[in-house]
């Protein structure tokens, strides 16, 4: 049972490359979501995903495009990376309804665009 | 969403007590206060959560007054390993997606 697995885990980009972040999760959770996190800094939500075929704009979803393919992954894909994306990013997962709606997180993925 | 507040650091030591309090006075109804702890380079982790009056579990004490706006983190007896950050959410955990924000979290900085 491994939760919430996130790649890659390292990945330094060029301005303008694009690239897909993976998650995926294996709790059979119904929602996930993708958070961005600089340094220093708090948590902020970039998209979620209710269940499957379902997507929903964070706090932070300018640059950003998520793929909900199936109830086990949720990917979030940078089109035309910018240095203002350089953060860490997480993945979470969470049953809804339950007991505390609890959110498990990936180890996340840092990401570098130069 | 209810805002949250939380002081930006706190400094302790090994075997004190340990209080966070988050203000949030936008609570709704149907809105419960969670606390997560974040070590460094890891994401989040559940660490408590409550309604009202008072939750214990085997890490942690929350405190809820009865206005519901604000509410208090305690961790008794801190170690070193307790050093991290905690961030106080506000949310209806039985709504669809549950659009959970994190705030700025509360530093948490034990010495020995």
């Amino acid at each position: 049972n491994a939760g919430v697995t996130q790649t890659p885990k390292f990945q330094v980009l060029k301005t303008g490359q694009s690239m897909t972040l993976q998650c995926a999760q294996d709790m059979n959770h119904n929602s996930m979501y993708w958070y961005r996190q600089d340094p220093g800094m708090g948590l902020r939500l970039i998209y979620y995903s209710a269940s499957e075929g379902t997507t929903d704009k964070g706090e932070v979803p300018n640059g950003y495009n998520v793929s909900r393919l199936n109830k086990r992954e949720f990917s979030l894909r940078l089109e035309s990376a910018a240095p203002s994306q350089t953060s860490v990013y997480f993945c979470a997962s969470s049953e809804d309804p339950s007991n505390t709606g609890e959110l498990f997180f990936g180890e996340g993925s840092r990401l570098t665009v130069l | 969403l209810a805002k949250t507040t939380q002081p930006i650091s706190m400094d302790s030591y090994e075997g004190q007590e340990v209080n966070i309090t988050c203000s949030h006075n936008n609570i709704a109804t149907n809105d419960y206060i969670t606390w997560y702890q974040q070590f460094p380079s890891q994401g989040p982790r559940f660490i408590i959560q409550g309604y009202k009056t008072k939750v214990t579990n085997e890490v942690a004490s929350l405190f809820i007054p009865a206005d519901r706006k604000s509410s208090t983190l305690s961790l008794p007896r801190v170690s070193l390993s307790d050093t991290a950050v905690y961030y106080c959410l506000v949310g209806d955990r039985q709504a669809a997606g549950n659009k959970l924000t994190f705030g700025g979290g509360t530093r948490v900085l034990v010495k020995p």
